[in-house]
């Protein structure tokens, strides 16, 4: 079965720019790769979504190489507000091409002031 | 607020209770999905329903029994859970009912299960 890793924590402070990794060997041919994030007692959020180079919106940066084998979530100037899990999903390319949404394990964002 | 209520937002039963869990949409969506949520592990898929049809079902024990009488309505009947069942159950729900991590899924606020 196809997962994805990502860094179980990271530290920041306020008004850096952060980065988060996640690797996902088997995606899908025609899968997109969308992050979640998710604060303590709700669901997950949307943040961005992307194919393949770059996409930007008002929130982050994803930045996907040509293999898409892995994919980096960049958060601008953060905020103590955006302490949260970060979540990568992909589809599952080994499950016989039937493509099942996996989650990530989830990077822990901690900003400091 | 993001268009997919769930309710209670806090439930305490017995192994040997029989409870439901709800979940409403407003967004007009065709699929709706339950995952659970324990403490340090992935969010797990366990049910998906496209317009009112169950596609998917992730090897989830018999004493979790999912309905969905219509595509704004997701319930998650629970009977003679374990403690380990203990968890947040979050329902979702997205445009379209393809698995594919192209369609944005929308979650509630999920539902804090304890089983004593």
């Amino acid at each position: 079965l196809a997962k994805t890793t990502q860094p179980i924590s990271m530290d920041s402070y306020e008004g850096q720019e952060v980065n988060i990794t996640c690797s996902h060997n088997n995606i899908a041919t025609n899968d997109y790769i969308t992050w979640y994030q998710q604060f303590p007692s709700q669901g997950p959020r949307f943040i961005i979504q992307g194919y393949k180079t770059k996409v930007t919106n008002e929130v982050a940066s994803l930045f996907i190489p040509a293999d898409r084998k892995s994919s980096t979530l960049s958060l601008p100037r953060v905020s103590l507000s955006d302490t949260a899990v970060y979540y990568c999903l992909v589809g599952d390319r080994s499950s016989g091409g039937y493509n099942k949404l996996i989650f990530g394990a989830g990077t822990r964002l901690a900003v400091h002031p | 607020e993001t268009g997919v209520t769930q309710t209670p937002r806090h439930l305490v039963m017995g192994m040997t209770n029989k409870k439901s869990l709800k979940c409403e949409q407003h967004l007009g969506h065709n699929a709706m999905y339950w995952y659970k949520q324990s403490a340090k592990k992935p969010l797990e898929l366990m049910f998906v329903y496209n317009f009112k049809e169950q596609t998917e079902n992730n090897s989830v024990p018999s004493r979790f029994s999912p309905e969905c009488p219509n595509s704004s309505h997701l319930f998650l009947h629970l009977h003679t859970l374990q403690p380990e069942d203990s968890a947040l159950y979050l329902c979702a729900s997205s445009q379209e009912g393809r698995t594919s991590s192209y369609n944005e899924q929308f979650f509630g606020p999920g539902t804090r299960l304890t089983v004593l």
